[in-house]
């Protein structure tokens, strides 16, 4: 049985980095094939896709967002992280991790989703 | 990458049919055989009901298909249930080996 959660902080001020990690279970991230992705969604918004790990440390980033993402993986602990520098107003979301399958992308198994509000 | 483009809304009565449409382009919904298709109900994570443009997973109902003809992707949904009531997102890998998502689309069963 798959499962994920998020954990991280609720609340960040502005210009903060944020920190999330994903805790899994019920797959191995060194199984070829097999990533794990984050996904957020802004109160009342669309989802948006944000980044994604494969099982071989190969890294996939959102064009615009790039440059404030980084996401790593500890395979022994069943662990992703990203990290999401410089933190605004504007990336108050709910912040989703997914099992991910090859080339499909986000799989049938999410997590929660944790809620980050920015604000001072 | 832009959002792929779905209607904001659609609605249709118990029973009938409706069709989702999301618009991409060649780069992406055009250009591979990666389109899935979620669904939301308010407070919850998205569900995957269609992967790989048109294959169901294991427990999805069958009342949920999709298909696709060159960049524009559908989700039909037949024999509409309240329960069908949400919101729907697509899906798409593009050429930058990333993924988008559509803008949503609220379902609402009259």
């Amino acid at each position: 049985q798959i499962t994920l959660k998020e954990s991280g902080p609720t609340l960040v001020k502005p210009t903060q980095t944020l920190t999330l990690t994903c805790t899994f279970s019920g797959f191995s991230l060194s199984t070829r094939g097999v990533g794990v992705g984050w996904i957020r969604q802004p109160p009342g918004k669309a989802l948006e896709w944000l980044a994604l790990i494969y099982w071989d440390d190969d890294k996939r980033y959102s064009p615009s967002l790039k440059s404030r993402l980084t996401i790593t993986k500890d395979t022994s602990k069943n662990q992703v992280v990203l990290i999401m520098t410089d933190m605004d107003p504007v990336d108050t979301a709910t912040y989703y991790c997914a099992h991910s399958l090859g080339l499909v992308g986000p799989s049938g198994y999410w997590g929660q989703g944790t809620l980050v509000t920015v604000s001072s | 990458q832009s959002a792929l483009t779905q209607p904001a809304s659609v609605s249709g009565s118990p029973g009938q049919s409706i069709t989702i449409s999301c618009t991409g382009t060649s780069s992406d919904v055009g250009g591979y055989n990666y389109v899935s298709w979620f669904q939301q109900h308010p407070g919850k994570a998205p569900k995957l009901m269609i992967y790989e443009d048109s294959d169901r997973p294991s427990g999805v109902s069958n009342r949920f298909s999709g298909s696709k003809s060159g960049s524009t992707a559908s989700l039909t949904i037949s024999g509409l249930q309240a329960e069908d009531e949400a919101d729907y997102y697509c899906s798409s890998y593009t050429s930058s080996s990333t993924w988008v998502f559509g803008g949503g689309t609220k379902l609402t069963v009259l």
